[in-house]
């Protein structure tokens, strides 16, 4: 079955860290870029980061561009997020998604997303 | 940063009806815009691909449309199934990619 299920999410105090997992099923996970995106309580999405196939390189949001790393790896068909120095306005569901590239245009689009898991950061 | 605008924040339909939903990029994005649904614990999914494209899967009633700045998703007939949230989404220009605000489909 082609799935992303994501875990390790919870309730962390400011300025704790928290790192969490995708795990792909049912595709060449190697093959493809990820992404993680969240959701804040009754906010819409946001993109948060970018890994591309091979891990060779890495895009963040500026808020979280230096607390936050993404990472993969492959031979576990699984996809990180390390979360350091965590904020209250952290809180949010957090989705992983696989990139789609069209190739008549080579745009990309998420095209597979997990269910999310929650974080909250609250004292 | 691009900033994508969607108009209404709500719109209530009844089923049977049709929805028209808009998304206006602060800059030209060409044609390299999606749609997503999504509805409460569940995973967005992908609708609509550079502009107008359906996704694999996606039904006929979905469709998009635009270039440059405005853009437009249009559901045809709304099944109950529909009701729900929509967002656009822009890589034309990234990081960051970006996101509209999301207009919700809802009962009326």
């Amino acid at each position: 079955q082609v799935q992303l299920v994501e875990s390790g999410g919870g309730a962390v105090q400011p300025g704790r860290s928290l790192r969490l997992s995708c795990a792909a099923s049912g595709f060449n996970f190697g093959s493809y870029a990820m992404h993680w995106v969240r959701q804040a309580p009754g906010k819409g999405l946001e993109w948060v980061a970018l890994i591309f196939y091979d891990g060779t390189n890495e895009y963040y949001t500026d808020s979280v561009r230096g607390r936050f790393t993404i990472s993969r790896d492959n031979s576990k068909n699984t996809l990180y997020l390390q979360m350091n120095s965590l904020r209250t306005e952290d809180t949010a569901i957090y989705y992983c998604a696989s990139e789609l590239r069209i190739a008549v245009t080579g745009h990309e689009y998420f095209q597979l997303w997990g269910q999310g898991t929650l974080v909250t950061v609250s004292s | 940063e691009i900033v994508l605008t969607q108009s209404p924040a709500t719109l209530s339909l009844s089923p049977g009806e049709r929805a028209t939903l808009s998304c206006r990029a602060s800059q030209s994005v060409s044609s390299y815009l999606a749609w997503y649904q999504h509805k409460p614990g569940q995973a967005p999914r992908l609708l609509i691909y550079d502009a107008s494209n359906r996704a694999p899967g996606i039904p006929a009633r979905f469709s998009g449309s635009g270039s440059g700045t405005d853009f437009t998703l249009t559901i045809g007939s709304l099944e109950p199934e529909d009701f729900a949230v929509y967002y656009c989404q822009q890589r034309s220009n990234w990081p960051p990619l970006t996101f509209g605000g999301g207009t919700k489909v809802e009962i009326k």
